[in-house]
């Protein structure tokens, strides 16, 4: 158990819908990350955040949104979806935004129909 | 930009086996290099790291040296059990504008039969 949670741990919804994913992190982890991981693309960094500000932006599409906020959760927000959005999102967190190594959550599998 | 490149699995292995998986990385910047596992229906987790040239990790008989001369980071295990069978990814961090971007392979599966 890495100590990082993610919520729902399965999402199947249609095209043209939006969702929500939740990840928490690791007690006293700052910074938050967000991964795609699927057949074709591999692991596909997102977005990171840290202390609830954006800090990098990897390949994330314009229909795809994310934040953090205070108690330090984060939530990774996905609209007009389509079918090639269907993945595993993976949230990781780490101390600070640094060289450390990150804590991976347990992933939700994201289906869309 | 920044790229790691992992040679392509499966890797198919009997119990017992010496495990080569190679790695090689493009980054801009002095990274630091990882390598995690991921176990079937899990998330990722450090297997190992090294954070400047010539340093060596090792975790649960694995090892992998940072080579900057010829920007290489292979995994090896002496001695593979079925327990190993997994994805193993390649990774690294390296500054960029005041944050840290990560990086990773595309990962290998290993299979270890009995």
């Amino acid at each position: 158990d890495s100590g990082v949670t993610q919520t729902p741990k399965h999402l199947i919804t249609a095209t043209g819908q939006r969702v929500t994913l939740r990840c928490s992190p690791r007690s006293g982890d700052l910074s938050v990350y967000w991964y795609q991981q699927s057949l074709d693309q591999g692991l596909q960094f997102l977005i990171q955040y840290y202390n609830g500000e954006e800090r990098a932006k990897g390949n994330i599409l314009e229909r795809f949104s994310a934040q953090q906020f205070p108690d330090l959760h984060s939530e990774l927000n996905l609209s007009s979806l389509e079918l090639g959005d269907s993945a595993l999102y993976f949230c990781a967190s780490s101390v600070k935004q640094s060289r450390d190594e990150q804590f991976f959550g347990p992933g939700t599998r994201l289906t869309v129909l | 930009g920044n790229s790691v490149t992992q040679m392509e699995g499966p890797v198919t292995l009997s119990e017992e086996a010496f495990l080569t998986i190679n790695c090689t990385y493009t980054a801009t910047g002095y990274p630091s290099l990882f390598w995690y596992v991921q176990y079937p229906g899990e998330g990722l987790q450090l297997l190992l790291k090294a954070t400047k040239a010539d340093d060596k990790g090792s975790n649960k008989g694995f090892e992998a040296t940072y080579r900057k001369e010829t920007t290489s980071f292979h995994l090896e295990k002496g001695s593979v059990q079925v327990s190993d069978s997994a994805v193993y990814f390649c990774a690294l961090t390296v500054a960029s504008g005041g944050s840290y971007i990560p990086t990773f392979g595309r990962g290998t599966s290993l299979i270890v039969h009995p």
